[in-house]
C-alpha cells in the first residue's frame, strides 16, 4: 500500500520560505511522477509542481519563480520550497503520486498524503 | 491554461436519486493520437485528500462503486452517481492532465435532501 506524508512548519512568517518534505512508503521516488498540490480553505486544488523520473521537474508557471521541488532517493523523500511567500500562501499542502500520463499505473493523482495546513503570518 | 467550469456548484439530492454534475473544459481533452480524454473526477470529504474516482473521462479507478460513472468528450463531461448514498456526500472536482499546468474545476458540492 502506497502511503505519503507531509512534514514541516505549520506557520512561516511572510517574506521567508516554506519548506515541506513528504516520505514515500511503499513505492519509490525514483519512477513515476509525484507532485505538490495546495488547497486554499475552501477553495479548488491547485496544482504546483511536479517531479519525474528522480530530475525531470515542471512547474505551475503562476509559482514558477518561487518554487522548487527536488526529491531524496536515498530516503525515499521529494520537498517542496516556496520562497517569498504571503498570505496568499496560506493553504494546506498536499503531496501526491502523479501528475503525468506516460509513465504512471494511473493519469491523474492517485495516492495523497493526508495535508499540511501551512499558515503565512506574522 | 485549460480552464475547468463545473456546473452546478452545488446540488442537494435524495437519498437514493441520480446525481449529475457537469465539467467544461476551456479547450477540448481529446487526443488525436490515442483518442483519449484526459480527464479525471475526484471526491473530497471534510478534512481529507481528494480521492480519485474516475480517469480517461470513464475508467473507474479500483475499488470506486459502480453507482459512479464518467461520460463525455472534448469538452464536455458528466459525472453521474446513479443512486446517491450517505456515504456519497462531498465535494466533487474534475481535473483535466491534457496539459501543464494541471488545473481542477472549482468543485460541485452534493448533500442530501
Amino acid at each position: 500500500q502506497v502511503q505519503l506524508q507531509e512534514s514541516g512548519p505549520g506557520l512561516v512568517k511572510p517574506s521567508e520560505t516554506l519548506s515541506l518534505t513528504c516520505t514515500v512508503s511503499g513505492d519509490s521516488v525514483s519512477r513515476f511522477y509525484w507532485s505538490w498540490i495546495r488547497q486554499p480553505p475552501g477553495k479548488r486544488p491547485e496544482w504546483i509542481a511536479y517531479i519525474y523520473n528522480s530530475g525531470t521537474t515542471n512547474y505551475n508557471p503562476y509559482l514558477k519563480s518561487r518554487v522548487t521541488i527536488s526529491v531524496d532517493t536515498s530516503k525515499n523523500q521529494f520537498s517542496l520550497e516556496l520562497s517569498s511567500v504571503t498570505a496568499a500562501d496560506t493553504a494546506v499542502y498536499y503531496c501526491a503520486r502523479g501528475g503525468g500520463w506516460d509513465d504512471a499505473p494511473v493519469p491523474g493523482f492517485d495516492y495523497w498524503g493526508r495535508g499540511a495546513l501551512v499558515t503565512v503570518s506574522s | 491554461d485549460v480552464v475547468m467550469t463545473q456546473s452546478p456548484d452545488s446540488l442537494a439530492v435524495s437519498l437514493g436519486e441520480r446525481v449529475t454534475i457537469n465539467c467544461r473544459s476551456s479547450q477540448s481533452l481529446l487526443h488525436f493520437s490515442n483518442n483519449k480524454n484526459y480527464l479525471a473526477w475526484y471526491q473530497q470529504k471534510p478534512g481529507q485528500p481528494p480521492k480519485l474516482l474516475i480517469y480517461w473521462a470513464s475508467t473507474r479507478e479500483s475499488g470506486v462503486p459502480d453507482r459512479f460513472s464518467g461520460s463525455g468528450s472534448a469538452t464536455d463531461f458528466t459525472l453521474t452517481i446513479s443512486s446517491l448514498q450517505a456515504e456519497d456526500v462531498a465535494v466533487y472536482y474534475c481535473q483535466q492532465y491534457y496539459s501543464t499546468p494541471r488545473t481542477f474545476g472549482q468543485g460541485t458540492k452534493v448533500e442530501i435532501k
